[in-house]
C-alpha cells in the first residue's frame, strides 16, 4: 500500500528558512497535502498541491514537487518562533483517502 | 462559517466497553472521514462516509463502525475497547469524496 516518509526532527534559528522533506510511494497520489498540528490540537491544513504542478507559493510557504521521485517538500520562509510544531505530509488519491507520514517536528529557536 | 466540530473532546473508558463519537462538518461539505491518531505517529485512514454510506474503509477491525446522518454529521462507534485504541480520533470533512480535507480538533480517547 501507500507509504509516505518524513525526517522527524528539524531544528532551525528564527529568520532562517525551513525545509521540510517528504517521499510517498503511492505514484497515482493525486493530491498532495501539507498539515501543522500544534501540541494538543487537531491538524491545520496550511497548502496543497495537485499532482500536475512542479511548485505553488503562497506567502511564506512554497511546496516543491518532483513527481518522478515522489518527492515533495515545503519552505517556510523567515521562519517564526510560532511555526514550532509537527508537520504532516499526507498524499491523497481520487478515491478520497489520505495516508500521512509520521511527521517532522520543527523546532525554531529564538 | 463553523468549522469541523467533535465532541466530546476527552473521553476514559475501561476495556471491553464501547464508545460512541461525534462529528459535524464543515459547513457545505458533505463527505466525512475518520481517522486514528496514535501517539507519535501519523493519522491512519479509518474509514470515509457520504451519502451515509461507507465509500472506503481503511485496514481496522469490524469493531469501528459509523454512520452518516442526513444533515451530513456523523458518528464513529469502537466496541470492546482495547488498550491500543487509546489514540485522538480524527474527523475530516470535504466537500465531495475528492474534495481536500478540513479536520476537527479531535476527541482523545483513553482506555484504560
Amino acid at each position: 500500500g501507500e507509504d509516505v516518509e518524513q525526517s522527524l526532527f528539524l531544528s532551525v534559528r528564527e529568520g532562517d528558512s525551513s525545509v521540510i522533506n517528504c517521499t510517498y510511494t503511492d505514484s497515482s497520489s493525486t493530491y498532495l497535502y501539507w498539515y501543522k498540528q500544534e501540541p494538543g490540537a487537531g491538524l491545520q491544513l496550511l497548502t496543497y498541491i495537485f499532482s500536475n504542478m512542479d511548485m505553488k507559493q503562497d506567502q511564506r510557504l512554497t511546496v516543491l514537487l518532483n513527481k518522478k521521485d515522489k518527492h515533495l517538500s515545503l519552505r517556510i520562509a523567515d521562519t517564526q518562533t510560532g511555526d514550532s510544531a509537527i508537520y504532516f505530509c499526507a498524499a491523497g488519491t481520487n478515491a478520497g483517502k489520505s495516508t500521512f507520514g509520521d511527521g517532522t517536528t520543527l523546532t525554531v529557536k529564538p | 462559517d463553523a468549522g469541523v466540530t467533535q465532541s466530546p473532546t476527552h473521553l476514559i473508558k475501561t476495556r471491553g466497553q464501547q464508545v460512541t463519537l461525534r462529528c459535524s462538518p464543515k459547513s457545505g461539505h458533505d463527505t466525512v472521514s475518520w481517522y486514528q491518531q496514535a501517539l507519535g505517529q501519523g493519522p491512519q485512514f479509518i474509514f470515509q462516509y457520504y451519502e451515509e454510506e461507507e465509500r472506503q474503509r481503511g485496514n481496522f477491525p469490524d469493531r469501528f463502525s459509523g454512520h452518516q446522518f442526513p444533515n451530513y454529521s456523523s458518528e464513529l462507534n469502537v466496541n470492546a475497547l482495547l488498550l491500543g485504541d487509546s489514540a485522538l480520533y480524527l474527523c475530516a470533512s470535504s466537500l465531495g469524496v475528492e474534495g481536500t480535507q478540513y479536520f476537527g480538533p479531535g476527541t482523545r480517547l483513553l482506555v484504560l
